[in-house]
């Protein structure tokens, strides 16, 4: 196990909603990003947050939008559900500088 | 110049053998290459990583080799074991402020028993 917690484990929601999901990172560190995997695919990068502000943004619109909190816990949003953003949804907590990234169990997103 | 291409797609070996996992990049300014196994339904799981200033690193029964001249490193999994079934991503990573990886579209290995 690696320490990082995330809810809900599974979400069905319709096109055109909004999903918030949440992530609370491994003891100690201080940097969480977030990972969009499709069926069959590797992780794609969305964001990377740091000291509660946003460090990094992969390609992914701005519907695409997250939280960091000062006890370093994250939430990633996404507005105006699309069919193509059904996918298991990773977050990823590491200490700034070491390299090591530590992944969820993700949620699974189905927009029907 | 951002992609990581890992191959083969799919590999099916016996038990104890050693199946070979290939990756390449072009983005010559990563320096972090982990490897990761993903079971399904599950979050993907940090195996071995290795930095471009060594050629080779075991942890276990796993093995990565670098080869920074050509831009490739590969994961050697030894004496495999039907447990070892999963999918395998490789991975590629700036350790700066900048820091996020780009991974591979991963290899589904089956271990016969």
């Amino acid at each position: 196990e690696t320490g990082v917690t995330q809810s809900p484990t599974h979400l069905i929601k319709t096109r055109g909603q909004q999903v918030t999901l949440r992530c609370s990172s491994q003891s100690g560190h201080n940097t969480v990003s977030w990972y969009q995997q499709a069926l069959g695919q590797g992780p794609q990068f969305i964001f990377q947050y740091y000291r509660e502000e946003e460090n990094g943004r992969g390609n992914f619109p701005p519907r695409f939008s997250g939280l960091q909190f000062p006890n370093y816990s994250s939430e990633l949003n996404v507005n105006a559900l699309e069919l193509d953003d059904s996918a298991l949804y990773l977050c990823a907590s590491s200490l700034k500088g070491s390299g090591e990234a530590f992944f969820g169990q993700g949620t699974r997103l189905t927009v029907v | 110049q951002q992609q990581v291409k890992q191959s083969p797609q799919s590999l099916i070996v016996q038990k104890g053998g050693i199946p070979i996992i290939n990756c390449a990049y072009e983005n010559t300014a990563f320096d972090y290459f982990p490897w990761y196994q993903q079971f399904p339904g599950k979050g993907p799981a940090l195996l071995i990583a290795i930095r471009p200033d060594v050629s080779e690193k075991k942890e276990g029964r796993f093995t990565i080799s670098f080869n920074k001249s050509a831009k490739q490193f590969s994961l050697h999994i030894m004496d495999s074991q039907p447990g070892d079934s999963a999918t395998y991503f490789c991975a590629a990573g700036r350790m700066d402020s900048s820091y996020k990886l780009i991974f591979g579209s991963g290899t589904r290995l089956l271990v016969r028993p």
